[in-house]
């Protein structure tokens, strides 16, 4: 009865790949988010879609591009992957906006 | 730039004190919410408080929103080993962005 998933949970990988991180939740939510939680605990968001339109876009490096197929689905592709990415990235869902549920992260090094 | 100030930063207790958590802002929220956070999980969501002056209560947990909506505080009543965990407020939600403020890990020992 997972609510909102991610995939993968670990991810190791070297500078200048790229990669994606998977989220989907099976909640109803038409709203879905992406957050970072950096070494020091802080989360901050990166991007929101509402019914698969963009409607929040941080100052996150062009390297960054979510993608929303439907609205149970939210996936991040990272180009070029550099040190500083190294963080856990959180999805996370609402309806209409209101209280967001968090999926269990994907925690991302960059060696 | 909105900002949430948390405080304190760390805080390591025994088993059965009370302590209290505070989250300040100098910007009005709409709403203001908290989390708690386990190691190597997703921010869970404890309440939601809306209104100016609002108190709300969860089993040993007693959360306040400020009457002009900028702070926010938890108090936590008998702490037990399994409120460790990272609490964090966030404000905002619904057309405007949640912010988080930095978070305070609790440590309860036994």
């Amino acid at each position: 009865d997972t609510a909102v998933s991610q995939t993968p949970k670990y991810l190791v990988t070297q500078m200048g790949n790229d990669k994606s991180i998977k989220c989907e939740q099976n909640l109803g939510h038409d709203t879905m988010y992406w957050y970072k939680q950096d070494s020091k605990k802080f989360l901050k968001i990166m991007f929101s879609y509402n019914n698969k339109e963009l409607i929040i876009n941080e100052t996150v490096p062009n390297r960054f591009s979510p993608k929303s197929p439907d609205k149970a689905h939210l996936n991040l592709h990272i180009n070029s992957l550099e040190l500083g990415d190294s963080a856990v990235y959180f999805c996370a869902s609402s309806r209409d906006r209101g209280e967001q549920y968090f999926g269990p992260g994907t925690r991302l090094t960059v060696t | 730039t909105q900002l949430l100030e948390q405080s304190p930063q760390f805080l390591s207790i025994q088993e059965g004190e009370n302590l209290t958590v505070y989250c300040n802002s100098s910007s009005v929220f709409s709403s203001l919410q908290w989390y708690r956070q386990e190691p190597g999980e997703g921010p869970v969501l404890l309440v939601t408080v809306v209104t100016g002056g609002e108190v709300k209560k969860l089993k040993r947990l007693t959360f306040q929103f400020g009457d002009a909506r900028k702070d926010s505080s938890l108090h936590i009543t008998a702490a037990q080993p399994g409120d460790t965990g990272l609490y964090l407020c966030a404000g905002g939600g619904g057309s405007e962005k949640l912010v988080f403020g930095k978070g305070t890990k609790l440590t309860v020992n036994p």
